[in-house]
């Protein structure tokens, strides 16, 4: 595609549940990068993926956030038993290697009531 | 640890006048800087970069930053703003040894006047 795609673009959910956000990075882009933004807030680092090599997760808050890569192209964000804190825009990114410049998506935004 | 500090949550400047937007960057090793921008319901857009070399970058839409290694800052400068710059700007340095991803300030919010 010719930009980062992430769906769904809104989410809304109980407290409670488990959510799943996508996100499709550039085709050919190695590097896979999830940030979040907390309203009004500038872009917290989560998990970067970096092809076979074993993802960066130092910036997931707790154990209730994962994520997964397949290869070099889609990935998945699953945050378990959500909590209203986890209300936030979570924002993919891409890049063709670490340290070039990193192509955002739309985000998803999610609401948890 | 690295971090990145806007110091001013909120500008406001007149359409056509000069903007000067603050960054100030702590990072152990040659920082990766970028500054990016955020429109209502758009995405973040990449304004510029600093990786090395000359220090004065010039970036789309007019923009440009220069990295100053002994203040650790990086400003992003526009010498006449237009009511489209309105937006939220953010400046972000690389965790260049650590694969890459950004440590972002909390943003500038610009607003111009007409």
């Amino acid at each position: 595609g010719a930009g980062v795609s992430q769906s769904p673009s809104n989410k809304v959910t109980e407290k409670g549940k488990d959510v799943e956000l996508r996100c499709d990075p550039i085709s050919g882009h190695t590097a896979l990068y999830w940030y979040r933004q907390r309203l009004g807030q500038g872009l917290e680092f989560l998990i970067y993926f970096q092809g076979n090599s074993a993802p960066d997760k130092s910036g997931l808050p707790s154990d209730r956030f994962s994520a997964e890569r397949t290869g070099e192209s889609v990935s998945t964000l699953t945050i378990q038993r959500t909590q209203q804190e986890d209300s936030a825009v979570y924002l993919c990114a891409s890049s063709f290697y670490p340290r070039e410049t990193q192509y955002f998506g739309p985000g998803t935004r999610l609401l948890v009531l | 640890a690295q971090s990145v500090t806007q110091p001013d949550i909120h500008i406001t400047v007149s359409e056509g006048a000069s903007l000067e937007l603050r960054c100030n960057y702590s990072y152990g090793a040659t920082p990766y800087l970028f500054w990016y921008v955020q429109s209502p319901g758009q995405g973040l857009q990449l304004l510029l970069k600093y990786f090395s070399g000359d220090t004065l970058v010039q970036g789309i839409k007019g923009f440009e930053a220069e990295f100053k290694r002994s203040q650790s800052s990086f400003n992003l400068r526009k010498p006449s703003v237009h009511w489209s710059d309105a937006a939220e700007y953010f400046c972000a340095v690389g965790a260049g040894n650590q694969g890459g991803k950004l440590i972002f300030g909390q943003g500038t919010e610009l607003s111009v006047k007409p």
